[in-house]
């Protein structure tokens, strides 16, 4: 079984602070995906890593992918409210199912 | 486009009742699947679907039955609803076959089981 570990679990920050979310595993992933999920709603990605290696930007946050594709990380530059939500990040294996971490829940207070 | 739509948005069932979750998709997607999701637990795969007519067991597919027999719908149902099922359910939708298959998820659904 493939696991996926993120931290922290909850995270509660001042508006304009940075911030970095990590994933780790102890298995290899073909590919990892990161999604937000705000209350009430289904998760929506927002990106998906391949090499290892990769950093991929999307405005005010950070995605880099592990060399040995292990791993992952989520930078966020000066928060804001309405980066507030649940995080969760998805790796998949050499099947069609995606492993999820079990989430990160960012705070951001004006 | 809709994207993946799901019905109902909440639902109360009493231990042992019976109900079908709904769940459609308009992006002509071959893989569907079902997750529920319980806090501190994230998101857990139950079912799941590569295309019409074939269907297969995710991590927690005790209780729960599913069929595909359209591309655009994956019912889920709940044989015996017992209070281990409250939770809110969430259906999906992506590609198959090579790529990275980013999933697209409907609004849930918010089951209560008392």
């Amino acid at each position: 079984t493939q696991l996926l570990e993120q931290s922290p679990q909850f995270l509660s920050i001042q508006e304009g602070e940075n911030l970095t979310v990590y994933c780790n595993s102890s298995s290899v992933f073909s590919s990892l995906q990161w999604y937000r999920q705000e209350p009430g709603e289904g998760p929506v990605l927002l990106v998906t890593v391949v090499t290892g290696g990769e950093v991929k930007k999307l405005k005010r946050l950070t995605f880099q992918f592990g060399d040995a594709r292990k791993d992952s990380s989520l930078h966020i530059t000066a928060a804001q409210p309405g980066d507030t939500g649940l995080y969760l990040c998805a790796g998949r294996g050499s099947n069609y199912k995606l492993t999820f971490g079990k989430g990160t829940l960012l705070t951001v207070n004006p | 486009n809709a994207g993946v739509t799901q019905t109902p948005k909440f639902q109360v069932l009493k231990t042992g009742q019976s109900m079908t979750l709904q769940c459609a998709q308009d992006m002509n997607h071959e893989y569907m699947s079902w997750y529920r999701q319980d806090p501190g637990m994230g998101l857990r795969l139950i079912h799941y679907s590569v295309g019409a007519g074939i269907t297969d067991q995710g991590e927690v597919p005790n209780g729960y039955n599913v069929s595909r027999s359209t591309t655009e719908d994956f019912p889920l149902r709940l044989l015996s609803a017992a209070p281990s099922q409250t939770s809110v359910y969430f259906c999906a939708s992506s590609y198959s076959g090579q790529g990275t298959r980013e999933q697209y998820f409907g609004p849930g659904t918010r089951l209560t089981v008392t």
